[in-house]
């Protein structure tokens, strides 16, 4: 079985610039879930996708989107980039509405924005 | 707006002493979730609890809930070097955004 995997594990971009994140979710997982983890606090929720339509979405402004695949990967892209968007940038896969609704998330990618 | 609350947020504990950190939310909630993340690292997942009175143990770790408090606890048992890490609670009430707490970071000392 193969865990969720991010691309790239670092990287670092210039205010205004633009970035792509990637995830491919555990193998037989349908959701992909991205959330922003800055230094010192808990993640925080970004938006879901499930079956390539997002599913939800929390308090981040519009140039963060993303897309999911129909192999289920997915992509987080940021626009305009902020000094603030310095975080680690995790994504999670479960399966949609069924047991054991574990949440596996994958090692991250460490953004840091100059 | 669901919010996590979690205490202590810093634990300086001595191997084979026993503690627990402590999980309230806010409102209803579906699942409480407990993860564990080493410095650098993602998150690791610990437990899954869905129901009231639910209590599942690994190792010396052990998570319980309770949903007409809205709190849930993971106590510590004759605590080990190894268990030195942060941990999180975070709780659903949508089927899918997760809401975690600051995290508690622990660390057990000779």
């Amino acid at each position: 079985e193969t865990g969720v995997t991010q691309s790239p594990t670092h990287l670092i971009k210039t205010r205004g610039q633009q970035v792509t994140l990637r995830c491919s979710s555990q193998s037989g997982h349908n959701t992909v879930s991205w959330y922003q983890q800055a230094l010192g606090q808990g993640p925080q929720f970004i938006f879901q996708y499930y079956r390539e339509e997002e599913n939800g979405r929390g308090n981040f402004p519009p140039r963060f989107s993303g897309l999911q695949f129909p192999n289920y990967s997915s992509e987080l892209n940021v626009n305009a980039l902020e000094l603030d968007d310095s975080a680690l940038y995790l994504c999670a896969s479960s399966f949609m509405a069924g047991p054991p609704y574990e949440q596996y998330f994958g090692p991250g990618t460490r953004l840091t924005v100059t | 707006e669901l919010k996590v609350e979690q205490n202590p947020l810093f634990l300086s504990m001595q191997e084979g002493k026993n503690y627990t950190i402590y999980c309230n939310y806010s409102t209803t909630s579906d699942r409480l979730y407990w993860y564990r993340q080493d410095p650098g690292k993602s998150l690791e997942s610990l437990f899954v609890l869905l129901s009231n009175g639910a209590v599942k143990q690994e190792g010396r770790l052990m998570a319980s809930l309770d949903t007409k408090a809205r709190l849930s606890t993971l106590h510590i048992t004759a605590a080990v070097h190894d268990l030195s890490a942060t941990y999180f609670c975070a709780v659903t009430n949508s089927g899918y955004a997760l809401n975690f707490g600051k995290g508690t970071s622990l660390l057990v000392t000779p």
